[in-house]
């Protein structure tokens, strides 16, 4: 039984498209996050939610919105893709907004925008 | 299911001694590896990485080993310093695409 799931794995799209990845846990974690890897495998971090609301918002374009309707799931919109959305996108959570020693994350969604 | 597994949730380790951080994964088709160092509050930095290619990779002080056979790769600091006190995760892929992650080493380095 997967921990953080993550939908789709593969996402291929065209510019100027509006999308969306999914992002579940079951592990009843108050706190997920949204990563972007980039080419050189860093993992920036884009958003953290905790107990549903935004708790870290790092400078990424407002094109990206991060919708969390409960505690479980965080999902990550991207409205009107460019080619340098190009990249994998991590999801991950922890039982809080401090970290320790666990985390869990998703597989990762691998985004091609062409 | 965990497919990777970093079972020492915490190490405590004397600065300018060697720190071991070790990962176990379970499938055999794991190809690519990564090690990540995380501060509070920041997102993960790529340390360093390895292929099933090879079975140790070097990076100044961090050298990653692979042992293919028993699935296992680890992490080695020499010498630690107060600095490389974070949480450290580990992670495996078949193919670069799909990754799965360990849940984290703390390491604590004490001055």
């Amino acid at each position: 039984d997967t921990a953080v799931s993550q939908t789709p794995k593969y996402l291929v799209t065209q510019m100027g498209n509006d999308k969306s990845i999914k992002c579940e846990q079951n592990l009843g974690h108050d706190t997920m996050y949204w990563y972007k890897q980039d080419s050189k495998k860093f993992l920036k971090i884009m958003f953290s939610y905790n107990n549903k609301e935004l708790i870290i918002n790092e400078t990424v374009p407002n094109r990206f919105s991060p919708k969390s309707p409960d505690k479980a799931h965080l999902n990550l919109h991207i409205n009107s893709l460019e080619l340098g959305d190009s990249a994998v996108y991590f999801c991950a959570s922890s039982p809080s907004e401090f970290w320790g020693a666990e985390a869990f994350f998703g597989q990762g969604t691998r985004l091609t925008v062409v | 299911d965990q497919q990777v597994k970093q079972n020492s949730p915490s190490l405590s380790v004397q600065e300018g001694r060697i720190s071991i951080l070790n990962c176990d994964y379970t499938n055999s088709m794991f190809d690519y590896f990564l090690w990540y160092k995380k501060y509070p509050a920041e997102g993960p930095t790529f340390l360093i990485s390895i292929s099933s290619i090879k079975d140790k990779n070097e990076d100044g002080r961090f050298t990653v080993f692979l042992n293919k056979s028993a699935k296992h790769l680890s992490l080695h600091i020499v010498p630690s310093q107060p600095g490389d006190s974070a949480v450290y995760f580990c992670a495996a892929s078949p193919d670069g695409n799909q990754f799965y992650f360990g849940t984290g080493t703390s390491l604590t380095v004490i001055p």
